[in-house]
């Protein structure tokens, strides 16, 4: 167990619609990372939030947005489904911004839209 | 821009043979290279990392090699076992030499240990 939490663990919805998946960090870590994993893909930087702030920014589509709140856990809002965004979506987080701490994963949430 | 290349896409092995892994990256700014390890439904999770300012780090059975000047890193499993197959996953930062903890993954190398 990482420490890091996220749900809900399945998620299943229609073409269309918004959803929102919630993570909570490790207790004392500042930042919050997203990405995306599609089957047969590797793992995609969606953005980075660092104490409650945009921190970098990756591939992320306009339907998507985030934020992290005061008390450090963050929402990734997903909005007018497509069936390509049907993914494996993982939250991290550590202590601090920089690329040289350890990033640690919450077990996903699977997103499937029908 | 940013990319970051993994080879091979897969690999098999015998048990107690060695594993090598393969990334090549663009920026030349990078300085910081995790290897990430993700089991069948599992998350990812750090196995080893490697800062810019040494050529190896070596943990047990796993090492990491960088070299800077061709812009490559690698990982080597030696006596491989059959819980080491997994998706193994290198990356680099994205961010250039600004502080943020964008990495870029490789696009992942699938490890089969047969026993």
């Amino acid at each position: 167990d990482s420490g890091v939490t996220q749900t809900p663990k399945h998620l299943i919805t229609a073409t269309g619609q918004r959803v929102t998946l919630r993570c909570s960090p490790r207790s004392g870590d500042l930042s919050v990372y997203w990405y995306q994993q599609s089957l047969d893909q590797g793992l995609q930087f969606l953005i980075q939030y660092y104490n409650g702030e945009e921190r970098a920014k990756g591939n992320i589509l306009e339907r998507f947005s985030a934020q992290q709140f005061p008390d450090l856990h963050s929402e990734l809002n997903l909005s007018s489904l497509e069936l390509g965004d049907s993914a494996l979506y993982f939250c991290a987080s550590s202590a601090l911004a920089a690329s040289h701490n350890e990033q640690f994963f919450g077990p996903g949430t699977r997103l499937t839209v029908l | 821009g940013e990319n970051v290349e993994q080879h091979p896409s897969t690999l098999s092995v015998q048990e107690g043979d060695s594993a090598v892994i393969k990334c090549t990256y663009s920026d030349s700014a990078s300085n910081y290279f995790p290897w990430y390890k993700q089991e069948l439904g599992k998350r990812p999770q750090l196995i080893i990392d490697i800062r810019s300012n040494v050529g190896e780090k070596k943990d047990q059975r796993i090492a990491v090699t960088l070299n800077k000047t061709a812009k490559h890193f690698s990982l080597h499993i030696t006596e491989t076992q059959p819980e080491d197959s997994a998706v193994y996953f290198c990356a680099a930062p994205g961010g250039g030499s600004s502080n943020t903890g964008k990495l870029i993954f490789g696009q992942g190398t699938t490890l089969q240990v047969k026993p």
